[in-house]
């Protein structure tokens, strides 16, 4: 089966830097996807990892240790926009396009 | 600009009464998927097209149908609406079968079951 886990919130301030934790079980790895949603609109692709280690781009940063079953998803100097929700999602199989999503981690951020 | 659209944003519909959901692409894209996204959950697929090649979620009920007619549309049926079906409906495309292919997602429809 397909687990994927996420915090329900989490509140951050303006400028500063917030990490989002992501932990999984799944059969098969085949890659792992950071999207941004806001309320009630479509899921953007943020960043993707297959290896292991950081991937940046621009304020935002993701990382992966496949042999934890982890990843992380690191925004900095946290903007009001910022405020939406990040799901963290694994494709399993090898192949396949299709993607397990957690239920996603609500991110406010304060000024 | 290229992108996927879903109408309409929102749906109401009566409980039972048949409901289609809509979703064209101008990416030109091979792979088209519906999720369903309830309240505070997780995006959920419920089946994928590749090309013409209908591919079922083994959990999927039977109740939701799809159809492709042909690479930009695709659309998703609910025969009997309960009103555990209601939820945002988010259709994705893909380009090809590939380990680092991103999902590119509609805006979604939002349904409601009366």
């Amino acid at each position: 089966g397909q687990n994927i886990d996420q915090p329900t919130e989490m509140t951050a301030t303006e400028g500063a830097i917030v990490q989002i934790n992501c932990t999984y079980q799944t059969s098969g790895f085949n890659g792992l996807f950071w999207y941004q949603q806001h309320a009630g609109e479509a899921p953007t692709f943020l960043s993707y990892n297959v290896l292991d280690g950081l991937e940046e781009k621009g304020r935002f940063s993701s990382f992966l240790s496949r042999s934890k079953g982890y990843s992380y998803l690191l925004l900095k100097e946290l903007q009001m926009k910022d405020s939406a929700s990040y799901l963290c999602a694994v494709r399993g199989k090898t192949g396949a396009n299709n993607l397990f999503f957690g239920t996603g981690t609500r991110l406010t951020v304060i000024p | 600009d290229a992108m996927v659209i879903q109408n309409p944003r929102y749906q109401v519909t009566q409980f039972g009464k048949p409901v289609t959901l809509s979703c064209s692409q101008t990416l030109n894209h091979n792979v088209m998927y519906w999720y369903q996204q309830k309240s505070s959950q997780a995006p959920k697929l419920l089946f994928h097209y590749y090309d013409k090649d209908f591919n079922n979620e083994a959990d999927t009920p039977d109740n939701f149908q799809s159809r492709r007619p042909n690479t930009s549309f695709c659309f998703l049926d609910i025969r009997s609406p309960g009103l555990g079906d209601a939820a945002m409906y988010l259709c994705a495309t893909s380009g090809r079968v590939s380990e680092n292919e991103k999902l590119f997602f509609g805006s979604g429809t939002q349904l409601s079951v009366l």
